[in-house]
């Protein structure tokens, strides 16, 4: 199937953890996003890379480290992990010369 | 990006149609209207865009008005799978850019 795929989907960890969230696309999409919806439910845009560039970098805690090896994966690695950070984050792609954007599932992150 | 503002919840029963408001008196003239769902425990999904002529698809239609400041999303028949949190958004090039969302309209589906 074609898609966005996240993993892992659920991730419980211990404050002060280190952890990643691996996202692969096999779309051929160009431009791959991080995105953190909180408990309150809103969608907000963390980093954007563009082959394997960083475009946009919200104002993000230096804790989070994009990392894109190639233009069909962009990881995400979180150091020193906060209650604060527990929220569904969502991968997401798209193509420069098209409209439709497509998402993972989400990685429910818990950090107790 | 301009803004739009959406009805936080709408109510419709299976099977009726459903049409979604959607405001942006400020939208540009470059910019495309958009819109996405999102069902209980999953990703946005893409469910169609528009410039300034009205569009159809297999999942919805969308209604521009004539000034483009506002818009309305057209679910002909709504099933219980419709239920979701359909969000507007304006975007003003290709896929290059990130999508900024709202808080959307969560939409309730009666059987």
């Amino acid at each position: 199937d074609t898609a966005v795929s996240q993993t892992p989907k659920y991730l419980v960890t211990q404050m002060g953890n280190d952890k990643s969230i691996k996202c692969e696309q096999n779309l051929g999409h160009d431009t791959m996003y991080w995105y953190k919806q909180d408990s309150k439910k809103f969608l907000k845009i963390m980093f954007s890379y563009n082959n394997k560039e960083l475009i946009i970098n919200e104002t993000v805690p230096n804790r989070f480290s994009p990392k894109s090896p190639d233009k069909a994966h962009l990881n995400l690695h979180i150091n020193s992990l906060e209650l604060g950070d527990s929220a569904v984050y969502f991968c997401a792609s798209s193509h420069r010369n098209s409209y439709g954007y497509t998402f993972g599932s989400g990685t429910r992150l818990t950090v107790v | 990006d301009a803004k739009t503002t959406q009805p936080n919840s709408m109510e419709s029963n299976e099977e009726e149609p459903v049409h979604l408001p959607c405001n942006h008196s400020t939208i540009s003239g470059t910019d495309y209207i958009h819109w996405y769902r999102q069902l209980p425990s999953q990703g946005p999904e893409y469910v169609i865009h528009g410039l300034t002529s009205n569009v159809n698809n297999r999942m919805a239609s969308l209604a521009i008005a004539e000034d483009r400041k506002s818009s309305t999303l057209i679910l002909h028949r709504a099933t219980l799978r419709d239920a979701a949190v359909y969000y507007c958004i304006l975007s003003g090039d290709t896929g290059r850019r990130a999508l900024t969302f709202g808080s959307g309209t969560r939409l309730q589906v009666q059987p």
